[in-house]
Parts: structure tokens; C-alpha cells; sequence
């Protein structure tokens, strides 16, 4: 069965780096979403994104944050310039066109820890 | 604004037994109700899903759930739960007449199926 998967599956980083969570969706979904969940909160929306340009996004989603679909098969989340509060699970999700592309599918995520 | 309510954070029930994990939503409009699950470290697994149609609407692994309009709720339900039903289960909900794609979580019901 297909599946969205993440890598890494943990990233460590100083405040004030830069980080690239990657995401490779299933093949052939064409909406790709990217949510977080800080420890003991709820799964939150951050970003959605269609032809190649962000359709949605909330407003955790600031300019400290872009996506990229920079090839056919992977779509990332840049975080400019870490803090502290940006610790949480990242997941990645894509669904498909049409009746498909109620349900959303999720990778396993990336825990992002800010030291 | 779009919300869900999931007031257990836990559930416990005997091996055999029934189970229900309750949810209510608020949205605007028409809603799209989605369960899913999370075992430990791993990422969100669809469950099941109401959009239109039947109110009992029939899921992965037994489970269905109800769709009550009047009462706002999409309960979980599974006629005899197994100790392997153990994980933690989300209900999520978008508003169908915005066209946001965005799902919107609930905090989480942990069930625990003991013996």
C-alpha cells in the first residue's frame, strides 16, 4: 500500500538555524499539507499546497516558514530561523483529485527539537 | 471557525466489550468528518470518514461511526474492542461550504483495551 513517508525521523537543532523537513507524498496525490503537533497539543494545520503554490495556510504559518515542491516526488518545510516553540512533530499529508481526495494520508513525521 | 470537541482524554474498556469514543464539531457549514489513529511512533492512520449518504458510515478494522447533524457529533464505535484497538484516536473536521481543504483536530481520546 502507498504511504507518505518523512525523513528524518528526528532533527536536532540550535536556535536561530535553518531547517528542511522532506516529504515524499504518494505518487499520485496531487494536494500536499504539512501540520504540526507540539507535545501534549493538538495536531494543527499549517500549509496546504496545489499546483505548485500554497492554496491555504494558517497563521502559525508565517515567513519563517516555505514549502517547496522542488522536484516530482519530494515536498519540503524550511524553517528560516528556528525557536524554541517551533519543537513539535512535523507530519506531512497528501490526498488525491476528485472523490479520492476527501481523506488526507500522513507520514510517520519528523520530531523537530530546538535546543 | 471550525472545532472539535473530544471530551475523554482516555478511555478504558475490557477486551470483548463494546466501545465508543465521543466527538463534536462546530463548523459554519456542512461538515466532512474524518476519524483516524496513532500508534506509537507512527503517524496518523486514516480510519473512516462521513461525507454525505448514511449516517453510519463503516470503517477500517470494524470500527464505524454515527453521524448525528441535530447533536453535532461523530461518535466512534466498535461492537467488541481487542487489546490491539489500544492507541490514540483523533477526530478531525473540515468545512465542506468554505473549500478549505485544512482539517481541523480534536485533542485526542487514548483508548485502552485491557485483558
Amino acid at each position: 500500500e502507498p504511504e507518505v513517508t518523512q525523513t528524518p525521523s528526528h532533527q536536532v537543532t540550535q536556535m536561530g538555524q535553518e531547517v528542511i523537513l522532506r516529504c515524499v507524498p504518494i505518487s499520485n496525490h496531487l494536494y500536499f499539507y504539512w501540520y504540526r503537533q507540539i507535545l501534549g497539543q493538538k495536531v494543527e494545520f499549517l500549509v496546504s499546497f496545489y499546483n505548485n503554490e500554497i492554496s491555504e495556510k494558517s497563521e502559525i504559518f508565517d515567513d519563517q516558514f516555505s514549502v517547496e515542491r522542488p522536484d516530482g516526488s519530494n515536498f519540503t518545510l524550511k524553517i528560516r530561523s528556528t525557536k524554541l516553540e517551533d519543537s513539535a512533530m512535523y507530519f506531512c499529508a497528501s490526498s488525491a483529485l476528485g472523490q479520492l481526495s476527501y481523506e488526507q494520508y500522513f507520514g510517520p513525521g519528523t520530531r523537530l527539537t530546538v535546543t | 471557525a471550525q472545532s472539535v470537541a473530544q471530551p475523554e482524554d482516555q478511555v478504558n474498556v475490557a477486551e470483548g466489550n463494546p466501545l465508543t469514543v465521543k466527538c463534536t464539531y462546530s463548523v459554519s457549514g456542512n461538515p466532512y468528518l474524518f476519524w483516524y489513529v496513532q500508534y506509537p511512533n507512527r503517524g496518523l492512520q486514516f480510519l473512516l470518514k462521513y461525507i454525505t449518504g448514511d449516517n453510519l458510515v463503516k470503517g477500517s478494522y470494524g470500527f464505524e461511526a454515527e453521524f448525528n447533524k441535530s447533536q453535532t457529533s461523530f461518535h466512534l464505535k466498535k461492537p467488541s474492542a481487542l487489546v490491539s484497538d489500544s492507541a490514540l484516536y483523533f477526530c478531525a473536521v473540515r468545512d465542506v461550504d468554505t473549500g478549505r481543504r485544512a482539517l481541523t483536530f480534536g485533542s485526542g481520546t487514548r483508548l485502552q483495551v485491557q485483558p
